[in-house]
């Protein structure tokens, strides 16, 4: 099974910031690494697969970089909407489907 | 396009089961594959396993033993049992649409909070 580590766990950022997330996997997934967004009380959002395809519908300041086991989600300019959690998952050898621990992004 | 329903309070030892409804396409497309993931209290996202029509399932090694997915093509539903629950499997649970190639959910419903106590 790849295990996942996000880091860091919090981030306050002020918003309009470019702001960066890391996700590490304990083995090479390629680029096969996605990024999802979860806010208070709702599902998981997906937003990046193939560590850097935009799903439908995600603004262009949501990007995502990096293969084999470095990855990076870089937020261009805040937004008081992307206040929230973000989570990877590698997609590389699945089943088992496993994700990060996610990183908390809070309002500075 | 998936929503799901089941009771919010299952006792100690019970089993727990949940339905997922697929509206908007057909549960036999081969596209994608049907799963849950939960989430307990405060804490991050656990992937429980998944199928697709007509394929094998596959599930969380920590959970192979209780766990078990199904489908209903007839009500276009497929659904979830977790036996002999504990405490520990207080979580909201989502069912989702897993790409069958890239293997990421790319829809999700919104999750419904299932509570194990007595």
């Amino acid at each position: 099974e790849i295990m996942m580590t996000q880091s860091p766990a919090t981030l306050s950022v002020s918003p309009g910031a470019r702001v960066t997330l890391s996700c590490r996997a304990s083995q090479s997934v390629s680029s096969n690494l996605a990024w999802y967004q979860q806010k208070p009380g709702q599902a998981p959002r997906l937003l990046i697969y193939g560590a850097s395809t935009r799903a439908i519908g995600i603004p262009a300041r949501f990007s995502g970089s990096g293969s084999g086991t470095e990855f990076t989600l870089t937020i261009s300019s805040l937004q008081s909407e992307d206040f929230a959690v973000y989570y990877c998952q590698q997609h590389k050898k699945w089943p088992p489907i496993t994700f990060g621990q996610g990183t908390r992004l809070e309002i500075k | 396009l998936q929503q799901e329903s089941g009771p919010g309070l299952v006792k100690p030892s019970e089993t727990l089961s949940l339905t997922c409804t697929v509206s908007g396409g057909s549960i036999t497309t081969t596209a994608y594959y049907w799963g849950w993931i939960r989430q307990s209290p405060g804490k991050g996202l656990e992937w429980l396993g998944h199928l697709s029509y007509g394929e094998n399932s596959y599930y969380s090694p920590s959970l192979r033993s209780r766990v078990s997915i199904s489908v209903d093509t007839s009500k276009n539903q497929f659904s979830l049992r977790l036996t002999s629950v504990t405490a520990t499997d207080t979580a909201v649970y989502y069912c989702a649409r897993v790409d069958s190639i890239f293997g990421v959910a790319d829809y999700w419903g919104q999750g419904t909070l299932v509570t194990v106590s007595s």
